[in-house]
């Protein structure tokens, strides 16, 4: 069964101050590593999709990399408007996606 | 607005009432999912249609729900006899033939009394 592991489970960052969430996983047969961000009260908004070991994309502040047993999501320089839940989901050989609990980012000004 | 569209957004029932929730999908996207969210969790996947064919349902999918996608084109999700573990944020998600993302709609947030 896939299994995803998000650490920490929250972080507090000072406006500016980088940092990165870890997203571990097992899978059978990766066929895509997803990051959403997620507002309270609001559905998963997608950022990225990654599918092998060494790939990364970047949006903005954001960096996604990808290992062959774990995500990182970087943020370089946050603003408090980074502030949300950032979910990490793994496709298998079905058709869902399994997500993590999140990770809870708060950037204070 | 041209993303995944849910209606109602919010939905406050007595134990043992029915339910029906709808999800418009992107108008382009023919695989369509339902997921289920409680506070403090991520989503958790109930079931998946591609066109109207329901291909894949969740052990957590008990006999009390039930999905269809007529046309393949909106679904609707029904819980019977809700329950207060029913209580959740009901998401309903799209994606295309060209590749794997899936795009939320803003969810369905359940409370059962």
């Amino acid at each position: 069964e896939d299994q995803v592991t998000q650490s920490p489970e929250a972080l507090r960052l000072q406006e500016g101050e980088s940092s990165s969430l870890n997203c571990s996983y097992t899978v059978s047969g990766l066929r895509g590593l997803f990051w959403y961000r997620q507002d309270p009260g609001k559905g998963p908004e997608f950022l990225f999709t990654l599918y092998s070991a060494g790939e990364e994309k970047e949006k903005e502040r954001l960096k996604a990399t990808l290992t062959k047993k774990e995500s990182f999501l970087h943020i370089t320089a946050p603003k408090p408007e980074d502030s949300a839940t950032y979910l990490c989901a793994v496709r298998g050989g079905g058709n869902k996606l399994t997500f993590g609990t999140g990770t809870q980012l708060k950037v204070e000004l | 607005d041209t993303g995944v569209s849910q209606d109602p957004r919010h939905k406050i029932t007595k134990r043992g009432q029915n339910v029906t929730f709808r999800c418009d999908p992107i108008s382009e996207h023919n695989r369509l999912y339902w997921y289920r969210q409680t506070l403090g969790q991520g989503p958790e996947f109930l079931t998946y249609f591609q066109n109207e064919a329901q291909l894949e349902k969740s052990r957590l999918l008990s006999d009390r729900f039930s999905a269809e996608r007529p046309k393949g084109s909106f679904s609707t999700l029904e819980i019977q006899r809700t329950e207060q573990g029913d209580s959740a944020m009901y998401l309903c998600a799209t994606s295309g033939t060209s590749g794997y993302e899936q795009y939320f709609g803003p969810g369905t947030r359940l409370t059962v009394t």
